[in-house]
């Protein structure tokens, strides 16, 4: 079963207009991190954000903002008045404490399309 | 900032031949990560070390080894490369001993053809 999934595969926007990037996580764990990672086109990941499970406070920086419910098993990321710099796969990863040690699970990501 | 280096961006090798995927970080990390990358399927984890001379099996470990003899070089080694293992293949990082809350750092990634 995934333990990350990121159902949009693609999403297109134009600039300016606000979107959402979901990602559902499942685990038995209670504790854990999540994580959200941006490739470019030039191909190297780029750590966003992490957030661990007893902290369930939104947070923004800049133009982005995550919400972290695990009533739903979600962490969602959100990108207010999109760029073209913004285009890019978008990654969500989770991270468990106590079953699997040190492994990330990576979802199968979100390519972002930005139009001018 | 760390720094995970990848020795290639881009390779060619032949079927049969055997392949050496080299990653260096300069930041003393411990943990080191060698996943590959496929359309629709994420990033799928190959092998991974804690420490020097260790190393455990990911999810898809089967026709690659590693090497891990300093604690900055982690190697990827395709024994017999076979054209489904052409793939972008990525290196990555992270500090503190099988610590599951630090963000791992990526290298710029290894894009494999294999004919």
């Amino acid at each position: 079963a995934q333990k990350v999934t990121q159902a949009q595969t693609e999403i297109s926007v134009v600039e300016k207009e606000d979107v959402t990037l979901d990602c559902v996580y499942e685990t038995r764990d209670t504790t854990y991190y999540l994580f959200w990672y941006k490739q470019p086109p030039s191909g190297e990941l780029v750590f966003l954000i992490r957030r661990n499970s007893f902290d369930e406070q939104n947070e923004i920086s800049g133009r982005y903002s995550w919400n972290f419910q695990k009533s739903t098993s979600s962490f969602n990321f959100t990108i207010t008045a999109s760029q073209v710099v913004d285009s890019a796969v978008y990654f969500c990863a989770l991270s468990e404490a106590v079953l699997t040690g040190n492994q990330f699970y990576f979802g199968t990501g979100t390519s972002l399309t930005v139009i001018p | 900032d760390v720094k995970v280096t990848q020795s290639s961006r881009y390779l060619v090798k032949r079927t049969g031949e055997k392949v050496f995927l080299e990653c260096v970080q300069d930041m003393d990390h411990e943990n080191m990560f060698w996943y590959r990358q496929d359309p629709g399927l994420g990033l799928r984890l190959i092998y991974f070390s804690y420490d020097v001379k260790m190393k455990e099996k990911g999810d898809i470990p089967e026709g690659y080894s590693v090497s891990r003899e300093k604690k900055e070089r982690f190697s990827l080694i395709l024994e017999s490369a076979s054209t489904n293992q052409t793939s972008m293949y990525l290196c990555a990082s992270s500090s503190g001993r099988k610590s599951y809350n630090s963000p791992l750092h990526f290298g710029n990634g290894t894009r494999l053809t294999v004919t």
